[in-house]
């Protein structure tokens, strides 16, 4: 069965610090990968997203994610938080054409100022 | 161009009402999906399109259904609302497929009591 799993649920970090959100997916085929975000009381934003190419992917507000097929994993990185961060952070796998996109539980981010 | 448009925002139904979530876009966008959100869970496909008149099933289809007679409109029915329906529901869509990532409505809050 089609299914992601984001190991953190609830991060908390000082700004300045560095950040890394786990994502595994599991996938038959050739599989697309997203990261989204949710910050408080809006809609989910496209921060980036991989479908083919160079594994290590960037996106929005200097987030970054690597593609290791190996170990089917799509984690999301960031040097250096901001307060401004604060937000739910979900992953998401779909497939080609078929229109259906499967998300991770999502890992809520505190960001300390 | 409005995006994807989801009305009501708000809604209290009874157990037992039916009722009817609007979801329209303007992009000319095949495909749309139903999600709903709930603490700790994540975003839940309902159910998924890909085109006027071709709708499935994603991973939490009881109690709902759906139909696409346009390209512009994907409303999601609650046949009989029960408690466990209460929840943020979302409405998405996408053009070519899903590589692109899904642009997300506002959502609607849904409460059953």
């Amino acid at each position: 069965a089609q299914s992601v799993s984001q190991h953190n649920h609830h991060v908390i970090l000082s700004e300045a610090a560095s950040l890394e959100l786990g994502c595994n997916y599991s996938y038959g085929g050739t599989v697309n990968l997203f990261w989204y975000v949710q910050y408080p009381g809006q809609h989910l934003q496209l921060l980036l997203k991989y479908f083919s190419g160079d594994p290590l992917v960037k996106g929005i507000k200097g987030f970054e994610a690597e593609f290791i097929k190996s170990k089917f994993s799509f984690n999301l990185r960031k040097p250096s938080v901001q307060w401004s961060d604060t937000a739910e952070y979900f992953c998401a796998a779909g497939s080609g054409n078929t229109g259906k996109l499967i998300f991770g539980q999502g890992t809520t981010l505190q960001v300390k100022p | 161009n409005a995006g994807v448009t989801q009305t009501p925002k708000f809604q209290v139904l009874k157990t037992g009402q039916s009722m009817t979530l609007q979801c329209a876009q303007d992009m000319n966008h095949e495909y749309m999906s139903w999600y709903r959100q709930d603490p700790g869970m994540g975003l839940r496909l309902i159910h998924y399109s890909v085109g006027a008149g071709i709708t499935d099933q994603g991973e939490v289809p009881n109690g709902y259904n759906v139909s696409r007679s346009t390209t512009e409109d994907f409303p999601l029915r609650l046949l009989s609302a029960a408690p466990s329906q209460t929840s943020v529901y979302f409405c998405a869509s996408s053009s070519q497929g899903i590589s692109y990532g899904y642009t997300f409505g506002s959502g609607t809050r849904l409460t059953v009591v």
